[in-house]
């Protein structure tokens, strides 16, 4: 079973606070994913990555920026947190081929008061 | 762009009776791949069946799928409900032809079985 962890679990952190979300995963994946989870919304993804280096623009990527340092870790980054991005986080992993499933983490809350 | 449309908000059933739960999309593409993942309170989401091959049945874990391309539609059924299918339901779809290497989802739908 393909692993992904995120850290931390849950944060709490005020209006223009600084926020970084790691993930890792150590299933030699070459893709690699940010979603926020709301209500109504669903699974909304913010970033994505085919390896290290590389960062692909996701569909609600307003007020986020993101790294893949290496094959395992892409982590998330919120530079002036804001209320609207209180939120439910999960990372996903899949390896390169199409039909490959993604592999999500335990996923992060993150209250923005 | 790609999209998928999903039976809205929630569904609540009593223990026993069937399940449907409705998803059709949308893609220029024409060798879509649709999945169904299932989220359970407190857990991760997780693959729960998945498809390329139009007009044949997959199964898993008493769920069961038909990619429909005729009709754009790939809904999710259980004969019986169990009060352990209850958790959230995602639907979502990847493009063959736009090799992006996302996934786009619906908004999901929750599912609530009671005795």
């Amino acid at each position: 079973e393909a692993a992904v962890t995120q850290s931390p679990r849950n944060k709490v952190t005020v209006t223009g606070g600084n926020v970084t979300l790691s993930c890792r995963q150590t299933n030699s994946h070459n893709y690699m994913y940010w979603y926020r989870q709301d209500t109504g919304h669903g699974l909304r993804l913010i970033h994505y990555s085919y390896g290290a280096g590389n960062l692909q623009i996701g569909d609600v990527p307003d007020g986020y920026k993101a790294t893949r340092t290496t094959q395992e870790d892409f982590f998330l980054l919120l530079e002036l947190a804001s209320p609207s991005q209180t939120s439910l986080y999960f990372c996903a992993s899949r390896k390169g081929q199409n039909y490959a499933e993604q592999f999500f983490g335990p996923g992060t809350r993150l209250t923005v008061l | 762009g790609d999209s998928v449309t999903q039976t809205e908000g929630l569904v609540t059933l009593t223990e026993g009776l069937p399940v449907m739960l409705n998803c059709t999309y949308q893609t220029i593409y024409s060798n879509p791949f649709l999945f169904w993942y299932v989220h359970y309170l407190n857990e991760s989401p997780r693959l729960l069946l998945k498809s390329s091959t139009d007009n044949k049945r997959t199964e898993h874990q008493g769920f069961h799928a038909t990619l429909h391309k005729s009709s754009s539609s790939f809904h999710l059924q259980k004969s019986s409900a169990q009060l352990s299918d209850s958790a959230l339901y995602y639907c979502a779809l990847r493009n063959t032809g736009a090799n992006t290497g996302k996934l786009t989802f619906g908004h999901g739908t929750i599912l609530r079985v009671h005795p």
